[in-house]
């Protein structure tokens, strides 16, 4: 069985400092590994995926995220933080033959001025 | 241009009661994805559709959960005999027919069973 752990709930960062939200997961075989942000009265919005090649991945609003095959993590991170990024953060999964993504239970992220 | 749409974005039934909610997807995108959000917790896999065949239904958590896509595009979530367990937001996300493409979500159904 495969699974995604966020052992966050929340995350507290100052405006300007940088953030993590952890992410780890557990899979037999090549994970393919996602975040999606979701703000209050909005629907899950991708914000970067890992496929395969360059363990460090690029994506929406100045994130990226470290694949690290070794502790099985997929952390997201961002050099400086805004108050515009507090909201939901999910890290989610998904398999060779098998569309369906096995999402984290989510990490609240909130930004202080 | 549109996102998906799901309709209605808030029901509230009876417990024991059919409903069904809807779901538009992106144009031109073949699959097609339901999930449910429980309080507090990230969505949960319940059904996947390429075209119009389910092509993966082992989340459904039982035989009163039933969904359907009779023209490859605009798809029915049927739940029969609810119950207040099934309080959630139902989430639909469509994305291209290649794999590894990330999903475009809904806003959601929010359902409550009273």
């Amino acid at each position: 069985a495969q699974s995604v752990a966020q052992p966050e709930d929340q995350v507290n960062v100052a405006e300007g400092n940088p953030l993590t939200v952890k992410c780890t997961y557990s899979v037999s075989g090549n994970p393919y590994l996602f975040w999606y942000v979701q703000y209050p009265n909005r629907g899950l919005q991708f914000l970067l995926k890992y496929i395969t090649g360059d363990n460090l991945v690029k994506g929406s609003y100045g994130f990226e995220a470290e694949f690290n095959k070794s502790q099985t993590s997929f952390h997201l991170k961002k050099p400086s933080a805004l108050v515009s990024d507090s909201a939901l953060y999910f890290c989610a999964l998904q398999t060779t033959g098998r569309r369906a993504l096995t999402f984290g239970s989510g990490t609240r992220l909130q930004v202080q001025p | 241009g549109a996102g998906v749409s799901q309709t209605p974005s808030n029901k509230v039934t009876e417990k024991g009661k059919y409903v069904e909610l809807r779901c538009d997807p992106i144009s031109g995108h073949t699959a097609l994805y339901w999930y449910r959000q429980s309080l507090g917790q990230g969505p949960e896999f319940l059904i996947y559709f390429q075209g119009t065949g389910a092509a993966d239904d082992s989340g459904l958590p039982n035989d009163r959960f039933f969904a359907v896509r009779p023209e490859g595009s605009v798809s029915t979530l049927k739940i029969q005999r609810t119950e207040r367990g099934d309080s959630a937001v139902y989430l639909c996300a469509s994305s291209p027919s290649a794999s590894n493409t990330e999903a475009f979500f809904g806003q959601g159904t929010r359902l409550t069973v009273v």
